[in-house]
């Protein structure tokens, strides 16, 4: 079954740390895609970065970082000195071809003034 | 802006009743998906349409049930509505080139069932 694991429900820095949001998947596929999006306070979702699952190259997009391990199962996110505006909650998701996304249960980022 | 819409952005309504929420894909978009985001399932896939066809089916409730009409926009029907159906329900879309194409998400429904 495929199951994403976000286990830390809430972090809180102060701004300028960075800070690193991890993900766990489980999935017996070999090809898969996996998310993570932003959801800020006011509600929507935000699409943030799209992996599959023969790229293990790490992207870094501003002060955004990826780093993708398949020999530990893991999708982390790290945010480069972190500000007010980078609060919300995070998820990370998987699609394995079921056509659906499954999502972890989220991070809650607080960044502190 | 994902470029997905959705109305209406609230909706207050009493148990019993019937409801539907309607979503407009991005330009070019043929696939369309519905997501329900609760408090205690978090965000659960609950069907896919492409091109005016159901694709796949998530953890819908018979009491729901969703059409993609043929300009593309999908409604989601939510009737006998009971308190656990207060959720905020998403309309995601892709280009459905591939099923793993980038979903992009509408700012949401709030639903909330008095």
């Amino acid at each position: 079954a495929q199951k994403v694991t976000q286990a830390q429900t809430e972090i809180s820095v102060v701004e300028k740390e960075d800070v690193t949001l991890d993900c766990v998947y489980e999935t017996r596929d070999t090809t898969y895609y996996l998310f993570w999006y932003k959801q800020p306070p006011s509600g929507e979702l935000v699409f943030l970065i799209r992996r599959n699952s023969f790229d293990e190259q790490n992207e870094i997009s501003g002060r955004y970082s990826w780093n993708f391990q398949k020999s530990t199962s893991s999708f982390n996110f790290t945010i480069t000195a972190s500000q007010v505006v980078d609060s919300a909650v995070y998820f990370c998701a998987q699609f394995t071809g079921r056509r659906a996304l499954t999502f972890g249960s989220g991070t809650r980022l607080q960044v502190q003034p | 802006d994902s470029g997905v819409t959705q109305t209406p952005k609230h909706l207050i309504t009493a148990t019993g009743q019937r409801v539907t929420l309607r979503c407009s894909p991005r330009s070019g978009d043929l696939s369309v998906y519905w997501y329900q985001q609760s408090l205690d399932q978090g965000l659960q896939f609950l069907i896919q349409y492409y091109n005016g066809e159901e694709r796949a089916k998530g953890n819908i409730l018979e009491r729901f049930s969703a059409q993609q009409f043929p300009d593309l926009h999908s409604e989601l029907n939510l009737s006998s509505l009971e308190l656990g159906d207060s959720a905020l329900y998403f309309c995601a879309s892709s280009a459905g080139t591939s099923d793993a194409d980038t979903q992009y998400f509408g700012p949401g429904t709030r639903l909330t069932v008095l």
